[in-house]
């Protein structure tokens, strides 16, 4: 039974299109986060919820819109998708902010 | 600004040698502690977690860390290294009652034969 789910694992897709990415956790948690790495493996955070409250945004361009409809979810909608974008993106949850963090396996965005 | 520091960014050992990576994070009060490691196409997986007591914690796949607060550093160590431990290694850190979690830049571990 997966704890941290993402759909779609791989991303396909054009410059300028819009693209949303939808995860889910099992565990409970209140806190949920997006991360960005890159392909020389750096993680950046991009936004962190508790109980469905914004609380980190991290200087991300607001082509990214995060949706949390409630604690177990998290979605990521990107609008005009760039070169740039193409990277994995890293859900992830954890009961407490200061807490060990589950992640899903990442979705993988491609632009074409 | 707080961050955290890992000075090599890759780590060649051979299968069956011993294996420390090192971490180092500034200032911090009362550090949360974490190594986490990441196979190839997969998410990060916790390997071992510090929040105080014991300095040396023991994680799973026969891993284990030592924090030294003079230091700042919380070295991830293993004895004896197997194939299957090539990967991706991040050390991370949280304070206490925070949402401010600062994951390092990484270690790419490779193990020769």
């Amino acid at each position: 039974d997966t704890a941290v789910s993402q759909t779609p694992k791989y991303l396909v897709t054009q410059m300028g299109n819009d693209k949303s990415i939808k995860c889910e956790q099992n565990l409970g948690h209140d806190t949920m986060y997006w991360y960005k790495q890159d392909s020389k493996k750096f993680l950046k955070i991009m936004f962190s919820y508790n109980n469905k409250e914004l609380i980190i945004n991290e200087t991300v361009p607001n082509r990214f819109s995060p949706k949390s409809p409630d604690k177990a979810h998290l979605n990521l909608h990107i609008n005009s998708l760039e070169l740039g974008d193409s990277a994995v993106y890293f859900c992830a949850s954890s009961s407490r902010g200061d807490q060990p963090q589950h992640f899903g396996d990442g979705t993988r965005l491609s632009i074409l | 600004a707080q961050s955290v520091t890992q000075p090599d960014i890759h780590i060649t050992v051979s299968e069956g040698a011993s294996l420390e990576l090192r971490c180092n994070y500034s200032y911090g009060a009362t550090p949360y502690l974490f190594w986490y490691v990441q196979s190839p196409g997969q998410g990060l997986q916790l390997l071992l977690k510090y929040f105080s007591g014991d300095t040396l914690v023991q994680g799973i796949k026969g891993f284990e860390a030592e924090f030294k607060r003079s230091q700042s550093s919380f070295n991830l160590r293993k004895p004896s290294v197997h194939w299957s431990d090539a990967a991706e290694y991040f050390c991370a850190v949280a304070y206490s009652g925070t949402y401010k979690y600062i994951f390092g830049t990484g270690t790419r571990l490779k193990v020769l034969a």
